[in-house]
């Protein structure tokens, strides 16, 4: 089992690029999450997913969209970078809200 | 919404000695209250948890006790060990739904 992986590890954009993160999982999970991870704030939940096809808001979901079209994969995107977005993502999974949740190794983004 | 404190934000210990991190929670409503280790370049990694029908539960040379009358718990580290040093984070949620909210982190140093 790989747990949960996340593509790309780093990236570099510059103001008002695109991109997507993936975030794949292999354990059958129901729910996915991203993260942002920023100094001294801890994790803040952006979206999540309680199954195939559904998301929902986490607490700081502007400028932000997401997708579950397949039950192991959650993507992010984000439509016009902006420097605020730097930051370390994390996607997590768990089976069901009230189990641990696992998280993936994370993606380093820098907006500039 | 859950709002979580947490303290210290870095902290320094002799191996051997014993880390004591605390963290408060505002939402009575909180019954879950997991904590996370993250080591340098890597993703959060639950290591112990407990629900507000227990008062304070083992693993080895890692405890965390929970006072839900004064709504705060704590993570309690003995004889430390230079792998102990890792980023901390608590978290506490209403296990139905809710969702995770996290501390801002406690930097753990342990220097032989």
């Amino acid at each position: 089992n790989a747990g949960v992986t996340q593509t790309p590890k780093f990236r570099v954009l510059k103001t008002g690029q695109s991109m997507t993160l993936l975030c794949a999982q292999d354990m059958n999970h129901e729910y996915m999450y991203w993260y942002r991870q920023d100094p001294g704030m801890g994790l803040r939940l952006i979206h999540y997913s309680v199954g195939e096809g559904t998301t929902a808001k986490g607490e700081v979901p502007d400028g932000y969209n997401v997708s579950r079209l397949k039950k192991q994969n959650f993507l992010l995107g984000l439509e016009s970078a902006a420097p605020s977005q730097t930051s370390v993502y994390f996607c997590a999974s768990s089976f069901t809200m009230e189990r641990e949740q696992f998280f993936g190794p994370g993606t380093r983004l820098t907006v500039l | 919404g859950e709002n979580v404190e947490q303290h210290p934000s870095t902290l320094s210990v002799q191996e051997g000695d014993s880390a004591v991190i605390k963290c408060t929670y505002s939402d009575s409503a909180s019954n879950y209250f997991p904590w996370y280790k993250q080591e340098l370049g890597k993703g959060p990694q639950l290591i112990i948890d407990i629900r507000s029908n227990v008062g304070e539960k083992k693993d080895q040379r890692i405890a965390v006790t929970l006072n839900k009358t004064a709504k705060h718990f704590s993570l309690h580290i003995t004889e430390t060990q230079p792998e102990d040093s890792a980023v901390y984070f608590c978290a506490a949620k209403e296990d139905s739904w809710g969702k995770l909210q996290f501390g801002a982190g406690t930097q753990v140093v342990v220097t032989p």
